[in-house]
């Protein structure tokens, strides 16, 4: 099966510009995250959809960041203005979120984004 | 909320050399714990996962974890380290399938000749 696709891979920015990236999630999983991975650290979570839903964007930065996923299948996620701090890659996931599923999640290659 | 440390942001081993890379989990209800192996501009990989079952989770490219409740600890080992190992390692733990997954810091792994 095709695996979770992103674009675009890498994207250069500068500050107070904006950028969007797309995800395409695994055919069938219900449940899409998008995470921040800045260098030297490990993934955040930024925001989780099931279905076209949001479950959780607590640590999502609701004055620049936005994201949706308008027909429970793939999403973007919106960055704007973009902020130095803002450089880092950022990963989409899916997984199933089904009865006895253990949660594993499949990523993408994620997109790098790097803002001057 | 749960949440995961790795000790060491960075281990190097000889090739041939047991890999031990170290992870401790805090969680206020039985934990799913995974490992998953993160290659240079390349996304996340699942490497084991531990949902309640067996403690010592066998995982792929001969990798293995135990968990230890007493320790709250989920520690991944190889008996021989291979040059392809070399990687980023990230532990993470979820409090059930329908929870987020939180990552730990992640652990890059040398591999010398």
């Amino acid at each position: 099966e095709a695996g979770v696709a992103q674009s675009p891979r890498y994207k250069i920015i500068e500050k107070r510009q904006s950028v969007a990236f797309w995800c395409n999630p695994i055919s069938g999983h219900a449940t899409l995250y998008w995470y921040q991975q800045i260098l030297g650290q490990g993934p955040k979570l930024l925001i989780q959809f099931q279905n076209n839903g949001v479950v959780d964007d607590s640590q999502l930065p609701k004055d620049r960041f936005s994201a949706e996923r308008l027909k429970g299948v793939d999403s973007t996620l919106k960055i704007q203005p973009a902020k130095l701090e803002d450089s880092a890659v950022y990963l989409c996931a899916s997984n199933r979120k089904v009865a006895g599923n253990t949660g594993e999640l499949f990523f993408g290659e994620g997109s790098r984004l790097t803002v001057l | 909320a749960q949440s995961v440390t790795q000790l060491g942001s960075h281990v190097s081993v000889s090739e041939g050399a047991l890999v031990l890379l170290r992870c401790n989990y805090s969680s206020s209800v039985p934990p799913y714990l995974f490992w998953y192996v993160q290659y240079p501009n390349q996304g996340l990989q699942l490497l084991l996962k531990y949902t309640s079952a067996a403690t010592l989770v066998k995982g792929i490219n001969g990798f293995e974890a135990e968990f230890k409740k007493s320790e709250t600890s989920f520690h991944l080992t190889k008996p021989s380290a291979h040059m392809s190992d070399a990687a980023e390692y990230f532990c993470a733990v979820s409090e059930g399938s329908a929870s987020k997954i939180i990552f730990g810091s992640g652990t890059r792994l040398s591999i010398r000749p």
